[in-house]
């Protein structure tokens, strides 16, 4: 089976930081990987699709890139609204895994 | 709007059954793959069943395979979940979700979720 981790899994940091949150695979999943975002008590939101592209309406200031078994989210500079919970995800052929989640607080 | 309003959720003793529900409304669910996606405090998010446009195509995790039944009414647009010999293991919120239309596995609308309290 494919398991996800996600590092750190609580990063404070503050607003107009760069930040950057890491997912691996425990083997290649080319770039089978989402990332959403959420936010208490509310359900996860899509964010980048294929490691790299960005769902329609997301903010330019996300970025998502990496293959096989290491991917990487980068919010180029935090926002208010960004502070959250960002899941990875792998999908491949009815088989769909979450990450652990890393938790983005405010320093 | 595209929106998705789960239903059905409560408390139910261990070994009960209960279904859920979810309404889709804004898009034409018949032409879109659906899943249910449940999560726990303890275990997170977790895939729990898929299913075709026709109803034909059905799979399950492995947690919840032979208890578990996903089906769909394309007629009234909504979705079910019918869960049978339910442990404390599948508390949760669950939450019924779209496919992206091109992508197999990628949620791109959830519902707000519905929680499901197993226990005596």
């Amino acid at each position: 089976d494919i398991q996800m981790t996600q590092s750190p899994s609580t990063l404070s940091a503050s607003v107009g930081d760069r930040v950057t949150i890491t997912c691996r695979a425990n083997q290649s999943i080319s770039s089978w990987l989402a990332w959403y975002q959420q936010k208490l008590g509310k359900a996860p939101k899509l964010l980048i699709y294929d490691a790299s592209s960005l769902d329609s309406g997301v903010p330019s200031r996300f970025s998502g890139s990496g293959s096989g078994t290491e991917f990487t989210l980068t919010i180029s500079s935090l926002q208010p609204d960004d502070f959250a919970t960002y899941y990875c995800q792998h999908y491949n052929s009815h088989m769909f895994t979450f990450g652990p989640g890393t938790k983005l607080d405010i320093k | 709007e595209v929106q998705l309003v789960e239903s059905g959720g409560g408390l139910v003793q261990p070994g009960g059954s209960l279904r859920l529900s979810c309404a889709a409304a804004g898009f034409t669910f018949s032409r879109y793959e659906m899943h249910w996606v449940r999560q726990t405090p303890r275990k997170g998010l977790e895939w729990v069943s898929y299913i075709g446009t026709s109803g034909r195509d059905i799979y399950y995790a492995d947690s919840v395979k032979g208890r578990f039944t996903i089906s769909r009414d394309n007629a009234t647009n909504s979705l079910y979940l019918q869960m049978n010999s339910l442990g404390a293991e599948d508390t949760a919120v669950y939450y019924c979700a779209r496919d992206i239309d091109f992508l197999l596995g990628v949620f791109d609308i959830w519902g707000q979720g519905t929680t499901v309290t197993v226990s005596s």
